[in-house]
């Protein structure tokens, strides 16, 4: 069965430390992407891959780093740089992007916590 | 980026036909009309998307007039089940969430 999983469900961090949030696709899409939801809130880039090796800031890039070394991989790394963590956070996968005729498949997600 | 405008909630009852209507007056030529539904805890699922006129599948339909300045999505006799969050998305390169429509259908 395709689609795309996020790992682990929730996740906790203590201050000042780095974590890292798995997202791992299997529908062989070219272009993946990290959100960030907060509570009543929509949805807000962080990160995007259009192919492997290549990755362009979002719009709230700041305090996360990503890797594209496999297609189906694009780890989100949120750091100690990050002021409010806390968040519901998202991974997607489209075709490819920039088609806008092409949606976006979205995992389950991560919540992160700091404790 | 076209900025789109929902209606922030709307309630309905079970059996209902419920349309939520979209607004975005800055829509550019090549952007497609997508939405979405999220449950809480989940991440959002794709419903339906149109280019013009008018779009159809298993779950809903999407209305676009001519001048796709709006759009409007149908869902035909919801259930409890459908108590959800839905998003309009308009974009090409880059799409951008609102806040979106919470829906609550009740018994």
């Amino acid at each position: 069965d395709g689609g795309i999983t996020q790992s682990p469900k929730y996740l906790f961090r203590k201050e000042g430390q780095n974590v890292t949030l798995s997202c791992e696709q299997n529908l062989n899409h070219d272009a993946m992407y990290w959100y960030r939801q907060d509570p009543g809130q929509g949805l807000r880039l962080i990160y995007y891959s259009q192919i492997v090796n290549d990755f362009q800031k979002g719009d709230i890039a700041e305090g996360y780093s990503v890797s594209r070394e496999k297609k189906e991989s694009f780890p989100l790394t949120v750091t100690s740089a990050q002021k409010n963590p806390t968040a519901f956070y998202l991974c997607a996968s489209s075709i490819k992007q920039g088609s806008g005729n092409q949606p976006q498949h979205f995992g389950d997600g991560t919540r992160l916590s700091i404790l | 980026l076209a900025k789109t405008t929902q209606p922030i909630s709307m309630d309905s009852y079970e059996g209902q036909e419920v349309n939520i209507t979209c607004s975005h007056n800055n829509i550019a030529t090549n952007d497609y009309i997508t939405w979405y539904q999220q449950f809480p805890s989940q991440g959002p699922r794709f419903i339906i998307q149109g280019y013009k006129t008018k779009v159809t599948n298993e779950v809903a339909s999407l209305f676009i007039p001519a001048d796709r300045k709006s759009s409007t999505l149908s869902l035909p006799r919801v259930s409890l089940s459908d108590t959800a969050v839905y998003y309009c998305l308009v974009g090409f390169q880059k799409l951008v969430f609102g806040t979106g429509t919470r829906l609550l259908v009740s018994p």
